[in-house]
């Protein structure tokens, strides 16, 4: 069975603040993908990054990075230097070769960044 | 490029009543589409998966007698909420994936449509 679990279910941040939001998957599989989506308040999900289970190079694109560990099972999300802009909910998912391109999500973490 | 457009964006509609929501792939073909259904606060539950020219495959749970799924081409599925009741409202979002047979598609979201049954 898959499962995608994001324990932190809400964080407050200031401006300018770095932020890593934890992503914690399950699955039996040895060929996946792992993807992050942002949902800002306006409701569309937009696609951030996705990585395939073979490929643990961490990855920068301008202030956000990622980290993925198979050891630990984690696929971590990076915000540096923090904007308001980035308030949205953030969301991990998880495909599998099994089940082809059915998504597992997490719960979401909710960020809010305040000015 | 990878847009996918709902339409409507929100719908109000009376008990009883059915409605048609619209998902496509503006800029790229679409073997498969998925519809999800989300509650406030809560993640994405899929409801069903749709192939091109093949009948959708619900998740457990889902009536596929109240929810048709249509997905007569490459670049359009149509979700379509029958006898809607105000348990129904909720937020819809589709997404659209370019094959996947390969794995790992990316899943390509559109931007959802707000149901309210009245």
């Amino acid at each position: 069975a898959q499962k995608v679990t994001q324990v932190q279910t809400e964080i407050s941040v200031v401006e300018k603040e770095d932020v890593t939001l934890d992503c914690v998957y399950e699955t039996r599989d040895t060929t996946y993908y792992l993807f992050w989506y942002k949902q800002p308040p306006s409701g569309e999900l937009v696609f951030l990054i996705r990585r395939n289970s073979f490929d643990e190079q961490n990855e920068i694109s301008g202030r956000y990075s990622w980290n993925f560990q198979k050891s630990t099972s984690s696929f971590n999300f990076t915000i540096t230097a923090s904007q308001v802009v980035d308030s949205a909910v953030y969301f991990c998912a998880l495909s599998v070769r099994s089940n082809f391109n059915k998504f597992y999500f997490g719960s979401g973490t909710k960020l809010n960044v305040k000015p | 490029g990878a847009v996918v457009s709902q339409h409507p964006s929100w719908v109000i509609c009376k008990s009883g009543t059915s409605v048609k929501i619209e998902c496509r792939s503006l800029d790229f073909q679409a073997t498969t589409m998925f519809w999800y259904r989300q509650f406030p606060k809560q993640s994405l539950m899929l409801m069903a998966t749709s192939n091109e020219g093949s009948k959708a495959t619900y998740e457990q749970g889902v009536e596929k007698d109240k929810f048709l799924i249509n997905h007569a081409s490459l670049t359009l599925s149509t979700l379509t909420v029958t006898s809607a009741h105000p348990e129904d409202s909720s937020f819809y979002i589709c997404s659209a994936s370019r094959d996947t047979r390969l794995v790992g598609d990316t899943q390509y979201f559109g931007p959802g449509t707000r149901l309210t049954v009245l």
